[in-house]
């Protein structure tokens, strides 16, 4: 079974940062891309950042593009994204999503880490 | 970037009611469309991938059509476990998802 356990979040001040992990178990990880997605709270789902298979390629979207760094360890089996100079709308739950194979919509999603950003 | 225009923003029906959820995008983008289901305080679900193919282990009262910008999400009979928030999402070019629908009971 696959499992994607999100972890790292917490409460933080603007301008601090954060790095989320998310461990995953029930298939082979170094075959498949990741991806973090998240929802503000009462807002919408928005995809934030994506790794290929081995790490070599990585994608931002505009809003977080040059403060995030998405990384994954296939040794450790877990998906990384690095959180600098944080602002209040980055405030949401952050989900790690696997990639289906050979396509590109997101099968499996992690439970969820909650970041708050607020002095 | 593609836009995805999801409608209505919530709705409203009975037990045994057919309920139809519809997205529309800014271009075309062939049948790269899921639809997720997600539970208050849960993760979202995958239901629905390439517009139409159905997620393993979901109920058949879930169904998937349209194909390059309109596409629609039909429960033809819903039930107590429907209550969710769905919501459609293109993968043609990078990843983005419609605003939502909520659905009540």
């Amino acid at each position: 079974e696959v499992q994607l356990v999100d972890s790292g979040g917490g409460l933080i001040q603007p301008g601090g940062s954060l790095r989320l992990s998310c461990t995953a178990s029930g298939f082979i990880f170094s075959n498949y891309a990741m991806s973090w997605v998240r929802q503000g709270p009462g807002k919408g789902l928005e995809w934030v950042s994506a790794i290929s298979e081995t790490g070599t390629d990585t994608y931002y979207a505009d809003s977080v593009k040059g403060r995030f760094t998405i990384s994954r360890d296939n040794s450790k089996n877990t998906l990384y994204l690095q959180m600098n100079s944080l602002r209040a709308e980055d405030t949401a739950a952050y989900y790690c999503v696997k990639e289906s194979l050979g396509h590109n919509y997101g099968d499996n999603w992690g439970q969820g880490t909650l970041v708050i950003v607020s002095s | 970037a593609i836009r995805i225009t999801q409608s209505p923003s919530s709705l409203s029906a009975f037990i045994g009611d057919r309920v139809t959820i519809t997205c529309r995008a800014s271009q075309d983008i062939s049948s790269s469309l899921a639809w997720y289901q997600q539970k208050p305080g849960k993760a979202p679900k995958l239901l629905i991938y390439a517009a139409s193919t159905l997620q393993r282990g979901v109920p058949s009262r879930f169904s998937g059509s349209g194909s390059g910008t309109d596409f629609t999400l039909t429960i033809s009979s819903l039930q107590s476990e429907d209550l969710a928030t769905y919501s459609c999402q293109q993968y043609f070019n990078s990843w983005t998802f419609g605003q939502g629908t909520k659905v009540e009971i």
